[in-house]
């Protein structure tokens, strides 16, 4: 089976610009979770997602935003990018009801 | 106010012996426990879990092992190996006035072994 796919692996942006990251869960896994990992802070949650509906949400500012599509597969987006974006996002999925959640290789975006 | 602690950034240790890593938790309704191992630039990599219902898990050369009572949980690598030189997340879920599927990381330790 493929693993989590997430595209695309690395971009630069400038202050202001907005970004959409992409991830394909594994196939069958129907849950889709995303993280931030910065140096200073770890892996932080940013918000899940099954069956196209938010189901949790990290304390993130609403500048950070999801969805899910019907084929499960998921975008997160970040609009008016601050400096302080930038960082390794990682996105996980998995397959309810369990809990082991699989990781992506994760984006690295640059904010300048 | 972190919720998972790896209180130990880095451990060192020497190919062939035991690595065992740390991790504490302070919220009571975390009822599953993972580890990850994470190479730099790289997605974290499934370990080993335990459900609260066990207080040890084996697999392989890795067993996790839980103690509720005074909210820790650790990781054994027996025999360690070079290869196994990353960084180590200890993580949790549980139901917390939503769903569980949320994952609260430590801040991780960073393992080298030295052959």
């Amino acid at each position: 089976k493929a693993g989590v796919t997430q595209t695309p692996r690395y971009l630069i942006k400038t202050r202001g610009q907005q970004v959409t990251l992409s991830c394909s869960p594994i196939s069958g896994h129907r849950s889709v979770s995303w993280y931030q990992q910065t140096p200073g802070q770890g892996l932080q949650f940013l918000f899940e997602y099954f069956s196209e509906t938010q189901r949790n949400k990290g304390n993130f500012p609403g500048r950070f935003s999801g969805r899910q599509f019907s084929n499960s597969r998921s975008e997160m987006n970040v609009s008016t990018l601050e400096l302080g974006d930038s960082a390794l996002y990682l996105c996980a999925s998995s397959l309810p009801p369990q809990e082991t959640q699989y990781f992506g290789p994760g984006t690295r975006l640059l904010v300048l | 106010d972190q919720q998972v602690k790896q209180n130990s950034p880095s451990l060192s240790v020497q190919e062939g012996r035991i690595s065992i890593l740390n991790c504490d938790y302070t919220n009571s309704m975390f009822d599953y426990f993972l580890w990850y191992k994470k190479y730099p630039a790289e997605g974290p990599t499934f370990l080993i879990s335990i459900s609260s219902i066990k207080d040890k898990n084996e697999d392989g050369r890795f067993t996790v092992f839980l103690n509720k009572s005074a909210k820790h949980l650790s990781l054994h690598i027996v025999p360690s190996q070079p290869g196994d030189s990353a960084v180590y997340f200890c993580a949790a879920s549980g139901w917390s006035g939503g769903s569980n599927y949320k994952l609260t990381f430590g801040k991780g330790t960073l393992l080298t072994v030295n052959p």
